[in-house]
């Protein structure tokens, strides 16, 4: 069945770059996203990649999609502190745009 | 643009209550809504979808007639948690699409605690 795979944590210094990365095992997943849920409240739509793109840059976010490897990673740029949250990776699997989740990567922002 | 609203956002309510969450999309028609519930540092669970004007398709293992689903309008889905039990507390989180190939809109969720 399908799986999407995410690592649990990341911590990194305010103004470095984070980079989370997602796998994947639907080969017919025809869109990716990213989203991020802040403590107590239901998710963000951060930005989100059709399969046919290898790369998607939207201010300090960049999603990068290797369809051969099922890899997909989103890169912050300039973590600021207002970041730290929950990153989840999803793929679309199926009709009724049903969304396969990662379990989540806990962005820690230190100074 | 894209919001979606969910209330209320916190219920705390006795055992053996019916609790009713309603989700509603403020600025698009949502032909499709999902309901998630999320267990504490845990990923989403897909609990139903549903299409406006017809019967909510529910994953498996989720009881049909213990959490009911209404989506009579392209703007509001209703999800009643019927005689609900501690077990039954969680973080109930709804979305909503316009359609196929768009992206998801997520409320901000309603956290559900059965005495």
């Amino acid at each position: 069945g399908e799986d999407v795979e995410q690592s649990l944590f990341l911590s990194v210094r305010e103004g470095d770059s984070s980079v989370i990365n997602c796998t994947y095992t639907d080969s017919s997943s025809t869109y990716l996203y990213w989203y991020k849920q802040e403590p107590g409240a239901g998710l963000q739509l951060l930005t989100y990649i059709f399969s046919n793109m290898d790369m998607k840059q939207d201010q300090r976010l960049t999603v990068l999609l290797n369809k051969k490897d099922k890899h997909l990673s989103l890169r912050i740029a300039d973590t600021q502190t207002g970041d730290s949250a929950i990153y989840f990776c999803a793929e679309r699997s199926g009709g009724y745009n049903k969304l396969i989740f990662g379990a989540g990567t806990r962005l820690a922002v230190h100074p | 643009g894209a919001v979606v609203s969910q209330h209320p956002s916190w219920v705390i309510c006795k055992s053996g209550t019916s609790v009713k969450i309603e989700c509603r999309s403020l600025d698009f028609q949502a032909t499709t809504m999902f309901w998630y519930r999320q267990f504490p540092k845990q990923s989403l669970m897909l609990m139903a979808t549903s299409n406006e004007g017809s019967k909510a398709t529910y994953e498996q293992g989720v009881e049909k007639d213990k959490f009911l689903i209404n989506h009579a309008s392209l703007t509001l889905s209703t999800l009643t948690v019927t005689s609900a039990h501690p077990e039954d507390s969680s973080f109930y989180i709804c979305s909503a699409t316009e359609g196929q190939g768009q992206p998801q809109h997520f409320g901000d969720g309603t956290r559900l605690s059965i005495l």
